[in-house]
């Protein structure tokens, strides 16, 4: 059954430094997602993407973060200068169309130091 | 707005016995809802759907849930539990037929599956 791919599964920055997180979304979806899920927390919502632009975006995905899909598989998610608060693990998501469910990638989980 | 509550935090049950894991959502429009189960180091998979048909929903590994409007709820249940069971699950609300861009999450129903 197709998968959604996130890599890496595990990845520890530097307070301030920038990172890319990266996903290849189901090869024929239309739509793609960023949720994070602090420890303890509730997943939350992060963007959504669609013909090659943000689609919706919460309160949360502010001017440190940007998503792109820089070729026809790739889907990534930039924090510009990550925080402490930026550790979480970070869900990439998929779907094929309107009426069809999201599809969750592994996680990466994001360690600030 | 669109908001999800899982009743339960943690779920016991022996194996052989029904699992039931409760949810109740709160939607201003007809809602899409989701459970969604994560085994220890993997992803969130869609364990099933409700979209406006069929009221009562099957899923895999045979999971099912009803859709209650005048209950506001979408509990999960399975006959009988096997060890594999073990895992956290998610209620998950979403607008539109496939849930929408943004999907609210629970959080979370951790379950246990004892010998």
């Amino acid at each position: 059954e197709p998968e959604v791919t996130q890599t890496p599964s595990h990845q520890v920055t530097q307070m301030g430094q920038e990172v890319i997180l990266r996903c290849v979304p189901i090869s024929n979806h239309l739509y793609f997602y960023w949720y994070r899920q602090i420890l303890g927390q509730k997943v939350e919502f992060l963007v959504s993407f669609y013909n090659n632009e943000i689609s919706e975006k919460s309160e949360i995905f502010d001017d440190q973060f940007s998503v792109e899909r820089p070729d026809g598989s790739n889907f990534t998610l930039k924090i510009r200068s990550t925080k402490l608060e930026d550790s979480a693990m970070y869900f990439c998501a998929s779907r094929s169309g309107w009426n069809q469910p999201q599809h969750f990638g592994d996680g990466t989980r994001l360690s600030i130091l | 707005a669109q908001s999800v509550t899982q009743l339960d935090s943690h779920v016991s049950v022996s194996e052989g016995t029904p699992v039931l894991l409760r949810c109740n959502y709160s939607s201003s429009y007809s809602p899409s809802l989701f459970w969604y189960v994560q085994h220890p180091n993997k992803g969130l998979q869609l364990l099933l759907k409700y979209t406006s048909a069929a009221t009562l929903v099957k899923g895999i590994n045979g999971f099912e849930a009803e859709f209650k409007k005048s209950e506001t709820s979408f509990h999960l249940t399975k006959p009988s539990a096997h060890m594999s069971d073990a895992a956290e699950y998610f209620c998950v609300v979403g607008r539109g037929p496939g849930g929408g861009n943004k999907l609210t999450f629970g959080t979370g129903t951790q379950l246990k599956v004892e010998l």
